[in-house]
């Protein structure tokens, strides 16, 4: 869906680097989220957002810091990259409890 | 967290058949289960949900059946088509939040001419 977008869709950086991906909706949803996909691991939560300033941790936070001063925006930051970071980074966004959760096209990130 | 465990990883079946995935879980309080795709390169996409006040929900060729007793609930997809081949992941909202999704690590699912 296009209410969704995620830029930049690839990302090539280098260890100790900060890099930040970003996230827009256009649907003016109170929740957001952002996850990882690894091999193995399926998706895992790292942080989540239920309104403009408002964030908290999911599942693997560390090493990862967000932000959300627009209700449309909510920035992924990787203060100082690490390989282990290498990852497939998807956000999503939903309107409300118990309701679905669409995703972005994801960016797909290398630290070398 | 939840604990979301997803069987079989792989999955390989002819055109025409059909294909069942299982999604096993602990925390009786959940509520609700979506079930996402997610075709290579793609984003995961909603494809059928269930809320736990039913039993079983159909759309097309794709139906999810819960048991809440017995903390399973599973996607079934009849009459398979190459279509359909593509990464499933089950997922379900954790209890006590509002929001917050564990996914099951996915299912391979290969469907042959």
């Amino acid at each position: 869906d296009a209410g969704i977008t995620q830029s930049p869709r690839y990302k090539i950086t280098e260890t100790g680097r900060q890099v930040t991906l970003m996230c827009h909706q256009t649907w003016s949803h109170s929740y957001m989220f952002w996850y990882r996909q690894d091999l193995g691991h399926g998706l895992r939560l790292i942080y989540y957002s239920a309104a403009a300033d408002i964030t908290d941790k999911g599942e693997v936070p560390d090493g990862y810091v967000v932000s959300r001063s627009k209700t449309e925006n909510f920035p992924l930051t990787l203060e100082s990259a690490t390989r282990s970071q290498t990852s497939v980074y998807f956000c999503a966004s939903s309107g409300g409890s118990n309701q679905p959760q669409h995703f972005g096209d994801g960016t797909r990130l290398s630290i070398l | 967290g939840e604990n979301v465990e997803q069987h079989p990883s792989t999955l390989s079946v002819q055109e025409g058949d059909s294909a069942v995935i299982k999604c096993t879980y602990s925390d009786s309080a959940s509520n609700y289960f979506p079930w996402y795709k997610q075709e290579l390169g793609k984003r995961p996409q909603l494809i059928i949900d269930i809320r736990s006040n039913v039993g079983e929900k159909k759309d097309q060729r794709i139906a999810v059946t819960l048991n809440k007793t017995a903390k399973h609930f599973s996607l079934h997809i009849t009459e398979t088509q190459p279509e359909d081949s593509a990464v499933y992941f089950c997922a379900l909202l954790e209890s006590g939040t509002v929001s917050k999704l564990t996914f099951g690590t996915g299912t391979r699912l290969q469907v042959t001419l």
